[in-house]
């Protein structure tokens, strides 16, 4: 069974603090995504990875960075939380380099900054 | 630039009632269009795509490039629809451009 983790479920953390968001895949897939869940606006697309150590900006990066220094492995980094970055992040992998085709979703961390 | 529309926030249907969630899309190529589910507590997960034609928990969607329209039908809700569901497009640069989502309520 195929499987996406994400190693916080939720979390709390204070303005200006460095968060860090973890993600797992265990099907060998070459691309990975993170997106941010927010009611009304959807799924908006943060960073992509097509392979190791190599990044891609989605639609809106500012105020994110990410790391892919192994193919299984892609984390999110948030240098200084905000408040406006309280919200529901998403990490995904597909199968098909280039291309997504279906995305395996993780359960999603929740992230609150105070 | 890609652009997924789903102009309804939320709907609500009676059980047994025909439901149908509306996607439109933007794009000047050749699209690859995806409708997701997310139960409640659940994660994300797909429901159906275009290229297979198939028919998943009593869904289907038909690609209709003259619309430019993805939408998704079911002849008879049920309670266990009720989900967020989101309309999703591939594109050749590589990137999933999704929809702002429905709520879908199934009342019994």
């Amino acid at each position: 069974d195929v499987k996406v983790t994400q190693s916080s479920r939720y979390l709390v953390k204070r303005t200006g603090e460095k968060v860090f968001l973890e993600c797992v895949q265990d099907m060998d897939h070459e691309n990975m995504f993170w997106y941010r869940q927010d009611p009304g606006l959807g799924l908006r697309l943060i960073y992509f990875s097509y392979d190791v150590k190599m990044k891609e900006k989605g639609d809106i990066p500012e105020g994110y960075s990410v790391s892919r220094e192994k193919k299984e492995r892609f984390s999110l980094i948030l240098e200084s939380a905000s408040t406006n970055q309280t919200s529901m992040y998403l990490c995904a992998s597909s199968h098909l380099q280039g291309s997504p085709g279906e995305l395996f979703f993780g359960e999603g961390s929740r992230l609150t900054v105070l | 630039a890609q652009r997924v529309t789903q102009p309804e926030k939320l709907l609500s249907v009676f059980k047994g009632a025909p439901v149908e969630l509306k996607c439109n899309y933007s794009y000047s190529g050749s699209p690859e269009l995806f409708w997701y589910v997310q139960y409640s507590r659940q994660r994300l997960q797909l429901l159906l795509r275009h290229i297979s034609r198939e028919s998943i928990k009593g869904f289907t969607a038909d690609l209709n490039k003259g619309e430019t329209s993805f939408h998704l039908k079911k002849p008879f809700a049920q309670e266990e629809d009720s989900a967020m569901y989101y309309c999703a497009l591939n594109t050749n640069a590589g990137k999933s451009t999704f929809g702002d989502g429905t709520t879908l309520t199934v009342k019994p």
